[in-house]
């Protein structure tokens, strides 16, 4: 299947900083990247969709100007946690896609914030 | 919500047994997928079932779809301790990309 890295695998940040999380399709375009959350013991809930040169689409619930979402490119996403506080922690992965087909999952991005 | 449920949500049986993880969902689909995640850790796509199909293989999984009840089944045969680890199933939403993920079900495999 395709390669979708996401970076960086863990992070640890002070409360009140932005964090920078980057997904990356490795071997093919993405016009279609999506963002999901999962906290301890709990499912995968989608926070939002993003295609490439637009704005991202925000499920109900997710403050937009908290979880910034670029997908300057088709081959690169990017979501940064602005202001992130101890309940922003949390299991961050993204996936990629492109036209008809599946979407191939990131490994993932553990957040703490402290 | 439109997230699915599965059921049950811990399993725990001994190793060689067979392991059977129920999935629900609530729209309609193309697909349905079955993810598996260890402890803290990204997820490994398993199987993809169309939703044209009704049974689909893959090594030592099986799964069916019935699209009448809006149901999947995995079947884990012959059970190892590295199959230890909760298992999703996922739909894509009326035919969208992004995927709708069941509750999971947390699987114990004991030596």
């Amino acid at each position: 299947g395709a390669v979708v890295s996401q970076h960086p695998s863990r992070v640890i940040c002070k409360s009140g900083t932005s964090v920078k999380i980057e997904c990356r399709s490795l071997d093919f375009q993405a016009t279609t990247m999506f963002w999901y959350r999962q906290f301890p013991k709990q499912s995968l809930m989608l926070m939002a969709t993003s295609n490439e040169g637009s704005k991202a689409t925000y499920e109900q619930g997710v403050e937009k100007d908290k979880f910034l979402i670029n997908h300057a490119s088709l081959t690169l996403s990017t979501l940064t946690v602005t202001s992130a506080h101890p309940e922003d922690s949390s299991f961050y992965i993204c996936s990629a896609a492109t036209v008809n087909t599946e979407a191939f999952f990131g490994q993932g991005t553990r957040l703490t914030v402290v | 919500s439109q997230q699915g449920e599965e059921d049950p949500q811990a399993l725990s049986i001994q190793e060689g047994e067979n392991a059977t993880m129920n999935c629900s969902y609530k729209t309609s689909i193309n697909n349905l997928q079955w993810y598996r995640q260890n402890s803290g850790r990204g997820l490994v796509h398993l199987i993809l079932i169309r939703s044209n199909e009704r049974e689909k293989h893959s090594g030592r999984l099986r799964v069916t779809l019935d699209t009448s009840k809006k149901s999947s089944s995995l079947l884990i045969t012959a059970s190892r301790a590295a199959d230890t680890a909760s298992y999703f199933c996922a739909t894509d939403d009326q035919g969208a990309q992004k995927l709708v993920f069941g509750q999971g079900t947390r699987l114990t495999i004991n030596p």
